[in-house]
């Protein structure tokens, strides 16, 4: 099976700084990975995914990820961070048992924006 | 519409009552999941519905009874849960096929006394 292990599952950063969250995957075939980002008492929304087109996948506000195959990791970014991003972020890995999607997510790391 | 509806918002029920959850959605996706989502850890994957037959059962307890009537409307029903399943109850739909991306409804938040 299919799994992402996110390392840390706190990360704080002050506005303004570069945001670098983790995800490796471990995949005996090429994957379709997605960062999802969950606001408080929330359901998550969709920020990217990687679906092999391009190695460098733009998300919504501002993030983006790189799908790295020689160290098995699909970091995601974003340049500056901004108060309004402190959520918690699940990166997911898709695999397609039997004809449906079976997506199974990381432990997920929580974002916290210091003033 | 990239809306996934779900009700209701909160569920405060006992060990003896018998409840249902409701998620609706009408971007004509083909796919709908539950998921189950307890304090501070990731969603984990209860039922997968695929053109209205349900295709994923994750060991999940007979308690929970998942329910497709038609392509827009997905239900569980809930009888005699226990404690341990306070969570939050997290609907998703989708295309079918693992490329697509799944649209997640805000949540049931369920207490179980």
């Amino acid at each position: 099976a299919q799994s992402v292990t996110q390392l840390g599952s706190h990360v704080s950063v002050s506005e303004g700084a570069l945001v670098l969250l983790r995800c490796n995957y471990s995949s005996s075939v090429p994957p379709y990975l997605f960062w999802y980002v969950q606001y408080p008492n929330q359901g998550l929304q969709l920020l990217l995914k990687y679906t092999s087109a391009a190695t460098l996948v733009k998300g919504i506000n501002g993030f983006e990820a790189e799908f790295k195959k020689s160290e098995t990791s699909f970091h995601l970014t974003k340049p500056s961070a901004h108060m309004s991003d402190a959520a918690e972020y699940f990166c997911a890995v898709s695999e397609l048992p039997g004809g449906y999607q079976k997506v199974t997510f990381g432990i997920g790391t929580k974002l916290q924006v210091i003033p | 519409d990239t809306e996934v509806t779900q009700t209701p918002k909160h569920l405060v029920m006992g060990m003896t009552n018998k409840k249902s959850l409701k998620c609706e959605q009408h971007m004509g996706h083909r796919a709908m999941y539950w998921y189950k989502q307890k304090a501070k850890k990731p969603p984990e994957l209860m039922f997968v519905y695929s053109y209205e037959k349900l295709s994923i059962n994750e060991s999940v307890p007979s308690r929970f009874s998942p329910e497709c009537p038609n392509s827009s409307l997905l239900n569980l029903h809930l009888h005699a849960l226990q404690p341990e399943d306070s969570a939050l109850y997290l609907c998703a739909s989708s295309q079918v096929g693992y490329q697509e991306t799944q649209y997640f409804g805000p949540g049931t938040r369920l207490l179980v006394l």
